[in-house]
């Protein structure tokens, strides 16, 4: 059974610095990681994926993954209050009944004017 | 665009009643699923649906049936509601695959 763990719980920056948000998952041969956002009220919202070692870049968001630890890492530049929402962190499992995702926690992220 | 849409988004229920969940999408998404989120918790999957007339059990299917009689709809039954019980109940769907999750904005359940 999948597990996925997210650090830190909550998180609090002031606007203009740099959001750096940690995942954990416990099987290195996991398809795609998923980061989603959650806004109050709202159901979750796909922001980016990655699959392959390495990093990917898209606008001001950046994921580090290192299948060898067993961890991926969000990186959100210029965070800005607008950003200020619950993020998620799902690991892909596929099996012969399809393709779910195992979802963490969620890091609260709130980004002071 | 596409739209997914759950209904209702607010139900309040007895303990031991039977409560049923409706969620359609127009994404032709072969793909559905059912989610429960309770606050330090996460995510959790209830059941899911490949296809019309399928049916997978989650990690927390126990006190839930589910239905796909139509591809572009799935439903979810609580089967005897617990006294207490507060949950959002998300459904989402998805081309399959590694392919993202489109949510719904959720059901609100509150058992009195």
């Amino acid at each position: 059974q999948e597990k996925v763990q997210q650090s830190p719980e909550s998180l609090i920056v002031p606007e203009g610095a740099m959001s750096s948000l940690n995942c954990t998952f416990s099987n290195s041969a996991s398809q795609s990681i998923w980061w989603y956002q959650q806004h109050p009220g709202k159901g979750p919202e796909a922001l980016i994926s990655i699959f392959s070692n390495g990093n990917k870049k898209e606008g001001r968001l950046t994921v580090y993954l290192n299948r060898a630890s067993l961890h991926v890492s969000l990186h959100i530049r210029d965070s800005q209050p607008s950003d200020s929402a619950v993020y998620l962190c799902a690991v892909s499992s596929y099996g012969s009944s399809g393709n779910k995702l195992i979802f963490g926690i969620g890091t609260l992220l709130s980004v002071k004017p | 665009g596409g739209i997914i849409t759950q209904t209702p988004k607010f139900l309040i229920g007895q303990e031991g009643q039977k409560l049923t969940l409706k969620c359609q999408q127009n994404f032709n998404h072969d793909t559905m699923y059912w989610y429960r989120q309770d606050s330090g918790k996460g995510l959790r999957l209830i059941y899911y649906s490949i296809t019309e007339n399928d049916l997978q059990k989650g990690d927390l299917s126990e006190g839930y049936d589910a239905s796909r009689e139509k591809k572009s709809s799935f439903s979810l039954t609580v089967t005897s509601a617990q006294k207490n019980e507060m949950a959002v109940f998300l459904c989402a769907s998805s081309m399959g695959g590694n392919s993202d999750y489109t949510f719904g904005s959720g059901t609100r359940l509150l058992v009195i």
